[in-house]
């Protein structure tokens, strides 16, 4: 059945550290889309990226960069030299081609951000 | 590009009523999902709409009802409220591919007294 765990429920850390947030995901598709969502406390879930099963580059956009890697079905996400404005619950999500339908996102249970000044 | 937009933001109603949310697509997109989050149950999938038809369903009693308008616009309505349908109600719009990127308006915090 599909998956998305994210075994980290909070992480503290104080401005400039990194921080990875881990995502261990599970389908019998192979074909497949993950994304990243951030919640800030106004609770509207920010779109960060997405990524298909056939693509397993890595990203980076400034400050933010995510390794995928197909062996051990993880989807991870760190931030370099965090801010406060980092601060947020960030979410992994699954998206099945073809046993999930139309549209249906499996969410992680999200890992809470907490960036000290 | 204007954003999702969902109103109202805040509802409060009682067990047994019935309520409806409403949800407008950013411009161009014509597939609009349904998410619920709740503390212990966190996003779940409701359905997904496109061209006024419901393509996929979540596992969601038949209280939660929603449809779709010739313009995109969503509502949702859930019927004889229950004390655990508390929880913020978000939509999202895509394009109107299989697994398009979803893009989430701020949401309806509904609480049932």
């Amino acid at each position: 059945a599909q998956k998305v765990t994210q075994a980290q429920t909070e992480i503290s850390v104080v401005e400039k550290e990194d921080v990875t947030l881990d995502c261990v995901y599970e389908t019998r598709d192979t074909t497949y889309y993950l994304f990243w969502y951030k919640q800030p406390p106004s609770g509207e879930l920010v779109f960060l990226i997405r990524r298909n099963s056939f693509d397993e580059q890595n990203e980076i956009s400034g400050r933010y960069s995510w390794n995928f890697q197909k062996s051990t079905s993880s989807f991870n996400f760190t931030i370099t030299a965090s801010q406060v404005v980092d601060s947020a619950v960030y979410f992994c999500a699954l998206s099945e081609m073809f046993s999930g339908g139309y549209n249906k996102l499996i969410f992680g249970a999200g890992t809470r951000l907490a960036v000290h000044p | 590009k204007a954003g999702v937009t969902q109103t109202p933001r805040y509802l409060i109603k009682t067990r047994g009523q019935q309520v409806t949310l409403s949800c407008s697509p950013i411009s161009g997109h014509r597939s609009v999902s349904w998410y619920q989050q709740t503390p212990g149950q966190g996003l779940q999938f409701l359905f997904e709409y496109f061209s006024e038809t419901q393509r996929n369903k979540g596992n969601f009693p038949g209280r939660f009802s929603g449809r779709q308008f010739s313009n995109s616009r969503s509502e949702m309505n859930v019927s004889t409220l229950e004390l655990g349908d508390s929880a913020l109600y978000l939509c999202a719009s895509s394009a109107a591919g299989l697994s398009d990127t979803q893009y989430f308006g701020p949401g309806t915090r509904l609480t049932v007294l």
